[in-house]
């Protein structure tokens, strides 16, 4: 089986410009869930989807959201992108409710 | 303060050595996930555990839920075993910062 992917693996954005990253979870995975991580927080959760329905969402603001699509990939957005928001997002991809999970490379965002 | 706390934060030592990591937690948790990062980016799920120990290889997690508190050791440490390692409750919504492990040859 092919393992998770996140496109793109890296991009560079300005202040105030808006992203959209995505992921594609392990074939029959129906659960991707998105994390911010950055060397001061470590690895934070963002948001959870589960057959196209957020069943879980972090502490994040407004400006973070979501989606899944169908075949379960899923997308996600930073609207109004500020400096702080340059990290490495991970996507994570199972099958169930508490099964392992399993992480993409990531996508580096650097915001200048 | 943290749900989960990782110690050490950072560990240098030499190959050979054996490893302990440790993680506490604040919480009633039904299970416990360890992970690898090496540099680079790319996160391995090490183990997921509920109780007791489990091992693969050199490595082994002990989980102790009613004392919220779980480890990780490696055996016979290698420079390969370099890495962020990380531990987080099964749900995915609660990790700790990381341990950064580096291994001298």
């Amino acid at each position: 089986k092919a393992g998770v992917t996140q496109t793109p693996r890296y991009l560079i954005k300005t202040r105030g410009q808006q992203v959209t990253l995505s992921c594609s979870p392990i074939s029959g995975h129906r659960s991707v869930s998105w994390y911010q991580q950055t060397p001061g927080q470590g690895l934070q959760f963002l948001f959870e989807y589960f057959s196209e329905t957020q069943r879980n969402k972090g502490n994040f603001p407004g400006r973070f959201s979501g989606r899944q699509f169908s075949n379960s990939r899923s997308e996600m957005n930073v609207s109004t992108l500020e400096l702080g928001d340059s990290a490495l997002y991970l996507c994570a991809s199972m099958a169930g409710t508490t099964d392992t999970q399993y992480f993409g490379p990531g996508t580096r965002l650097t915001v200048l | 303060k943290n749900e989960v706390e990782q110690s050490p934060q950072n560990l240098t030592a030499q190959e050979g050595e054996f490893i302990t990591i440790n993680c506490s937690y604040s919480v009633g948790i039904s299970a416990l996930h360890w992970l690898q990062q090496h540099p680079g980016g790319g996160i391995v799920s090490l183990f997921m555990l509920s109780s007791g120990k489990k091992k693969h290889g050199r490595l082994i997690a002990t989980i102790n839920i009613q004392e919220k508190h779980s480890s990780l050791h490696i055996t016979a440490s290698h420079p390969r075993d370099s890495a962020v390692y990380i531990c987080g409750f099964a749900d995915g919504l609660t990790f700790g910062k990381g341990t950064h492990l580096i291994i001298q040859p």
